[in-house]
């Protein structure tokens, strides 16, 4: 098992660009998310999935927009990119949403310029 | 407001000593609580779960302790070795059935040879 996979490790966009950040897992987890990691702050929850075709926002979605066409792959869509999105991201699954047992990717390390 | 407080911010320890990290949490309802390992550049692993009924809960050299009465929960490791240098975050879950996840800060432990 590869676990929960994201791509790619490291971007950097110009202001008002749009780009897609890729997750897949293949554990056949129904709850998928994506958080992000900023100095200073806990992971924030962006958007998230408890199957396919189901996705809703969570603590911070703006700018951000999500799909769930299968079970494995969550991708994370910046649709004109900002500054203030300068961010690590994080994707995340498990069984379901109150699964304790969380399987984070390696994150993307995201620059706007 | 959910918040979890996590102390120090940072630590450096000799290879070999112990050292206790600290989470308190204003989280209500309150379902379980969480330490993740999180390596330079890696996504959070997680180390141990806890709920409502447990007080201490052990994964090798990591202790795990909670206090549901004052909200409180300790990371303490034994005999540290140069891996365990990583940031380590608590994690407060809430709610049954719709959990809701709170994130610490993290504390950032150096150990050093």
């Amino acid at each position: 098992n590869a676990g929960v996979t994201q791509t790619p490790k490291f971007q950097v966009l110009k202001t008002g660009q749009s780009m897609t950040l890729q997750c897949a897992q293949d554990m056949n987890h129904e709850y998928m998310s994506w958080y992000r990691q900023d100095p200073g702050m806990g992971l924030r929850l962006i958007h998230y999935s408890v199957g396919a075709g189901i996705t809703d926002q969570g603590e911070v979605p703006n700018g951000y927009n999500v799909s769930r066409s299968t079970t494995e792959d969550f991708p994370l869509r910046l649709l004109s990119a900002a500054p203030s999105q300068t961010s690590v991201y994080f994707c995340a699954s498990s069984h379901n949403r109150g699964d304790t047992e969380a399987f984070f990717g390696q994150g993307t390390r995201l620059t706007v310029v | 407001k959910n918040q979890v407080e996590q102390s120090p911010q940072s630590l450096i320890i000799l290879e070999g000593k112990n050292c206790t990290l600290q989470c308190n949490y204003t989280v209500s309802p309150f379902s379980n609580l969480r330490w993740y390992k999180q390596d330079t550049g890696r996504g959070p692993v997680s180390l141990t779960i806890m709920t409502f009924s447990e007080n201490t809960k052990s994964n090798g050299r990591y202790t795990a302790t909670l206090d549901a009465d004052t909200k409180q929960s300790s990371l303490h490791i034994t005999a540290s070795q140069l891996s365990d240098s990583a940031s380590y975050i608590c994690v407060v879950s809430s709610q049954f059935g719709n959990e809701k996840l709170t994130f610490g800060t993290g504390t950032r432990l150096t150990i050093i040879p």
